[in-house]
């Protein structure tokens, strides 16, 4: 057990839909990553917020959005949701050495979205 | 444009065997890490590097920051070792890259 947990572990939904992803960061990490995985494109960073705040974007697209809350749990909002979004969402915290630095990364078991 | 390149893509070895995955990056990093992905689809984070060596086991994982260079070893394999093994980087710009993943199977 990593110690992240991430709702819902399945959810099935149609296109143009929108659908929230939660994830409870290990306590006292401060840093949270979302990642997407698809079977064509592998894994992708999405982004990370540190302490409530967004501190790097990867390949995140405008239908999607995140945030993170007061109590460091975040959420990954998927709008307007197409046939090419199903994939595994995985939420990674961590405790960095610095601030938003490296640290070491620790999974929660991910949250898997079917679109049909 | 791929940021890391990962080999090989598949890899089938008999128990005992001594396996090497490799890491090639092209960007600037701050941390490299070695993650573990089973059937089913869990990760788990095997290591994290910035330089030099690491040893957990029978797992070990070298780093070359001037070749942009990374290894992961396993002495002894074992069945139970069978799975993904993904090679990712932590750009300067605090994004990650991720290599396409190595497919381990060790056979009794």
């Amino acid at each position: 057990d990593s110690g992240v947990t991430q709702t819902p572990k399945h959810l099935i939904t149609a296109t143009g839909q929108r659908v929230t992803l939660r994830c409870s960061p290990r306590s006292g990490d401060l840093s949270v990553y979302w990642y997407q995985q698809s079977l064509d494109q592998g894994l992708q960073f999405l982004i990370q917020y540190y302490n409530g705040e967004e501190r790097a974007k990867g390949n995140i697209l405008e239908r999607f959005s995140a945030q993170q809350f007061p109590d460091l749990h975040s959420e990954l909002n998927l709008s307007s949701l197409e046939l090419g979004d199903s994939a595994l969402y995985f939420c990674a915290s961590s405790a960095p050495k610095r601030a938003a630095g490296a640290g070491e990364l620790f999974f929660g078991e991910g949250s898997r979205l079917t679109v049909l | 444009k791929n940021e890391v390149e990962q080999s090989p893509q598949n890899l089938t070895a008999q128990e005992g065997e001594f396996i090497t995955i490799n890491c090639s990056y092209s960007v600037g990093i701050s941390a490299l890490h070695w993650l573990q992905q089973h059937p089913g689809g869990g990760i788990v984070s095997l290591f994290m590097l910035s330089s030099g060596k690491k040893k957990h086991g029978r797992l070990i994982a070298t780093i070359n920051i001037q070749e942009k260079h990374s290894s992961l070893h396993i002495t002894a394999s074992h069945p139970r070792d069978s799975a993904v093994y993904i090679c990712a980087v932590l750009g300067t710009g605090n994004q990650f890259y991720f290599g396409t993943g190595t497919s381990l199977t060790v056979i009794p």
